[in-house]
């Protein structure tokens, strides 16, 4: 299985950047997810990392190290739209290929 | 259509009942998920289905019942559920079990009273 962990709040003000992290133990890594969800809403994807580095994609961008067991999802030019919980999800290689999520964290964007 | 769909949006259910959720997707998807989403927790893995084979089971207690008639189509059946079952339950599918996104649909809110 996996240790997933990632702060269960943060603050951020419109216009400004905010970086999200999460750490996770696992006994085989075969990717690991982020998606967003609003509250009463249905998660929604936003990004796969399975090799080190960075990958952007408009406002949204994530970063793995998975030597450091260590991911985060950075949010730039934040909007009000933007609070929601941020979900890391991790899968590993056990054979279901299916991920275990992460508690999340919950983003509040005030202006 | 990149939806998935599912009915009904709320239901409020005793505990002597018998109720079905369902899900619908036309994407093609071979894949199919209920993961079970309490308040400020993260969806928990109930079952997946891959073309229409139950292939995981974690463990869920069996007065929930889930059923796969075809590729479009997921329920699951309810019965005798107890108030701490009370939960968003969340489908999902996705093109394959090994594919890395997964599309949700909008939940079904279920009250147990």
């Amino acid at each position: 299985g996996q240790n997933i962990d990632q702060p269960t709040e943060m603050t951020a003000t419109e216009g400004a950047i905010v970086q999200i992290n999460c750490t996770y133990q696992t006994s085989g890594f075969n990717g690991l997810f982020w998606y967003q969800q609003h509250a009463g809403e249905a998660p929604t994807f936003l990004s796969y990392n399975v090799l080190d580095g960075l990958e952007e994609k408009g406002r949204f961008s994530s970063f793995l190290s998975r030597s450091k067991g260590y991911s985060y999802l950075l949010l730039k030019e934040l909007q009000m739209k933007d609070s929601a919980s941020y979900l890391c999800a991790v899968r590993d290689t056990g054979g279901s290929y299916i991920p275990t999520f992460g508690r999340g964290t919950s983003l509040i964007v005030h202006p | 259509d990149t939806e998935v769909t599912q009915t009904p949006k709320h239901l409020v259910m005793g505990m002597t009942n018998k109720k079905s959720l369902k899900c619908e997707q036309h994407m093609g998807h071979r894949a199919m998920y209920w993961y079970k989403q309490k308040a400020k927790k993260p969806p928990e893995l109930m079952f997946v289905y891959s073309y229409e084979k139950l292939s995981i089971n974690e463990s869920v207690p069996s007065r929930f019942s889930p059923e796969c008639p075809n590729s479009s189509l997921l329920n699951l059946h309810l019965h005798a559920l107890q108030p701490e079952d009370s939960a968003l339950y969340l489908c999902a599918s996705s093109p394959d079990r090994t594919d890395t996104e997964a599309f949700f649909g909008q939940g079904t809110r279920l009250t147990v009273v």
